[in-house]
């Protein structure tokens, strides 16, 4: 069964607008971590922002928010303020608890900001 | 500066020519790990490795090898490559559990783009 799932292969929003990636995950492990990376046109993977199952709050950082839904096992990123270097492919991952630091990838979705 | 290096970035090659895709970390992180990236697929785990010398499966490590004979370095090994391992490739390190945080995120390298003819 697909661990994390990301619904959207592809999104479109308007600059200085606020864009949210989907991503729910399945998991049985009580202990687990979220992870969001960025990958720009040049490939490399960029590490964006973290919520571990044990946290209280929504994490954040700068323009980047996870909202964070654990009866329902989403863990959806929202970039504020879109900008054009906002343009990339996005992942979600997680890392379960019992296992070692293996990451689970969901498929992407590929952003493109409009000016 | 932090990093971790993957050499070549790019390579075209034929089925059946043995290839090593290096990975080098200079954090004196215990955790590596290779993926290969796939549209539509994510990434996908093909090894990874807790310390030196000690190296296990991740999901797809058919057609594979590895070695860890050094902390920093940990070497992916194509013996006979065939075009279905036409990917994109990263490597990965971090902290082993009981010594960093668990909310540290895995350091990637920059992607080595391989075809195989």
């Amino acid at each position: 069964a697909q661990k994390i799932t990301q619904t959207q292969p592809g999104m479109f929003v308007q600059e200085k607008e606020a864009v949210t990636l989907d991503c729910t995950y399945d998991t049985s492990d009580p202990s687990y971590g979220l992870f969001w990376y960025k990958q720009p046109s040049s490939g490399e993977m960029i590490f964006l922002i973290y919520q571990g199952s044990y946290d209280q709050q929504n994490a954040t950082e700068g323009r980047y928010s996870l909202n964070f839904q654990k009866a329902r096992k989403s863990a959806n990123l929202v970039i504020s303020a879109s900008q054009l270097g906002d343009s990339a492919m996005y992942f979600c991952a997680m890392r379960e608890g019992i296992s070692d630091y293996k990451l689970s990838f969901g498929a992407g979705t590929t952003v493109t900001v409009r000016a | 500066e932090a990093q971790v290096t993957q050499n070549p970035r790019y390579l075209i090659t034929v089925t059946g020519k043995k290839l090593t895709v290096t990975c080098s970390q200079n954090m004196n992180h215990e955790y590596m790990s290779w993926y290969r990236q796939d549209p539509g697929l994510g990434l996908r785990q093909i090894y990874y490795s807790m310390n030196v010398e000690v190296t296990d499966k991740g999901d797809v490590p058919e057609g594979y090898k590895v070695s860890r004979k050094e902390k920093r370095n940990f070497p992916l090994i194509l013996e006979s490559p065939s075009p279905n391992q036409t990917s994109l490739y990263f490597c990965a390190s971090s902290l082993s559990r009981g010594r960093g945080p668990l909310n540290q995120p895995q350091h990637f390298g920059d992607g080595t783009r391989l075809s195989i003819l």
